[in-house]
């Protein structure tokens, strides 16, 4: 167990519809990132949060949104979804902002898939 | 977007034998190589976190080597056990604040 907590673990839902990805950290993580994994494909990062700030950006979708909240719980939003949106969505935490020592531990994933 | 080549893509082995893959990453405005072992149905589990030239790791058999300077690292597996069959994941980080990770080599060991 990593100590990160995704939130559903699967959600099935039509295509233009929204959902919301909820995650929680390792008690004293203060950074946050999103990947999102699709068939065949690796990780692929998708945003970063520390302390409640967005720190880093990747290859997120403008459809796409995230925060992370005072309690450093974060979201991620998707909406209009597509049937190219079905993917494992992973969160991670980070003591260090930056992971550029701090390893980051992983959730279990959220599978989301778009009929 | 980091160009990050992982190699080979999988690999077969028997238990007992001694592997290791490469992993190759652009060498400008290093900061760290952190590895990543990734079982099927469960989550990345860091292995580990590299940062200096010439960093040498090891963890029981598993051991990895850090070069910065031609952007490459490499991970050893000595005595493959069944147990180790996962997708090993290497990730530079190269801009401070964002881990790209590579595509994987998948390895299975037959026992």
């Amino acid at each position: 167990d990593s100590g990160v907590t995704q939130t559903p673990k699967h959600l099935i839902t039509a295509t233009g519809q929204r959902v919301t990805l909820r995650c929680s950290p390792r008690s004293g993580d203060l950074s946050v990132y999103w990947y999102q994994q699709s068939l065949d494909q690796g990780l692929q990062f998708l945003i970063q949060y520390y302390n409640g700030e967005e720190r880093a950006k990747g290859n997120i979708l403008e459809r796409f949104s995230a925060q992370q909240f005072p309690d450093l719980h974060s979201e991620l939003n998707l909406s209009s979804l597509e049937l190219g949106d079905s993917a494992l969505y992973f969160c991670a935490s980070s003591v260090a902002g930056s992971g550029r020592n701090g390893e980051l531990f992983f959730g279990e994933g959220s599978r989301l898939t778009v009929l | 977007i980091l160009n990050v080549e992982q190699s080979p893509q999988s690999l077969h082995v028997q238990e007992g034998d001694s592997t290791n893959f490469t992993c190759s990453f652009p060498s400008s405005n290093f900061y760290a190589l952190h590895w990543y072992r990734w079982e099927t149905a469960k989550s990345p589990e860091a292995l580990f976190v590299m940062t200096l030239n010439g960093d040498e790791k090891k963890k029981g058999r598993i051991s990895a080597t850090l070069n910065t300077k031609e952007g490459y690292s490499y991970l050893y597996i000595k005595g493959s056990q069944p147990e180790d069959s996962a997708t090993y994941l290497c990730a530079p980080n190269n801009a401070g604040n964002m881990l790209t990770f590579g595509g994987g080599t998948r390895l299975m060991v037959k026992p």
